[in-house]
């Protein structure tokens, strides 16, 4: 199978502060890597989608300079929430797609609650 | 992406099958049909997809209507530990993006 962990699992942190959640992909190499946030008893919602060493493309309504990602690699993605407000508060899942995959399944990460108090 | 129609929720009786019906009259041609389930406070799972034909994996069986419009997923024999939300999901291979919408929430029960 294919196998993408994020760390942390979760955080709590104080407003004001910035949050850096890491997203893997443990065993193989992913083009393109997603980020999604998703409130209590709500679908998720596509944040972002990072492809290896460009720019991030960002879903509308979602600001950049807030939610920070970084793909620097084939196996890592990074997402940074800058200064961090309770409403940031959210569980946030990326996903990966694998390189020259032949279909459109993405796998998922275990997903990363934050709490800002 | 298709816009895809799923019941809010449904319950199943633990052994038996259960069928969750999926409408997406939009899907285009080159659209795939894919199913994800999420388990509470957990990253989605991949279940399966198809195009036309009918699939089936060691985990569910995937049928869709001779039109397109419509798709139900089968899983055989429902554990308590199926209980989770189910998404259908059109996505074009040529796209990256996966919109998830509403879900079914399957609740299998003793």
């Amino acid at each position: 199978g294919a196998v993408v962990s994020q760390h942390p699992s979760w955080v709590i942190c104080k407003s004001g502060t910035s949050v850096k959640i890491e997203c893997r992909s443990l065993d193989f190499q992913a083009t393109t890597m997603f980020w999604y946030r998703q409130f209590p008893k709500k679908s998720l919602m596509l944040m972002a989608t990072s492809n290896e060493g460009s720019k991030a493309t960002y879903e509308q309504g979602v600001e950049k300079d807030k939610f920070l990602i970084n793909h620097a690699s084939l196996t890592l993605s990074t997402l940074t929430v800058t200064s961090a407000h309770p409403e940031d508060s959210s569980f946030y899942i990326c996903s990966a797609r694998k390189l020259a995959a032949s279909s459109y399944e993405q796998y998922f990460g275990p997903g990363t609650r934050l709490t800002v108090t | 992406d298709a816009k895809t129609t799923q019941p809010t929720s449904m319950d199943c009786a633990e052994g038996r099958a259960a069928n969750l019906p999926c409408n997406h009259s939009t899907i285009s041609g080159n659209e795939y049909v894919y199913w994800y389930r999420q388990i509470h406070s957990q990253g989605p799972q991949y279940i399966i997809h198809g195009l036309k034909n009918n699939e089936t994996n060691e985990m569910a069986s995937l049928i869709i209507t001779e039109d397109r419009k419509s798709s139900t997923l089968i899983l055989p024999h429902a554990t308590l530990r199926d209980t989770a939300v189910y998404y259908c999901i059109g996505a074009n291979n040529a796209g990256n993006m996966l919109t998830f919408g509403g879900g079914t929430r399957l609740m299998v029960k003793p």
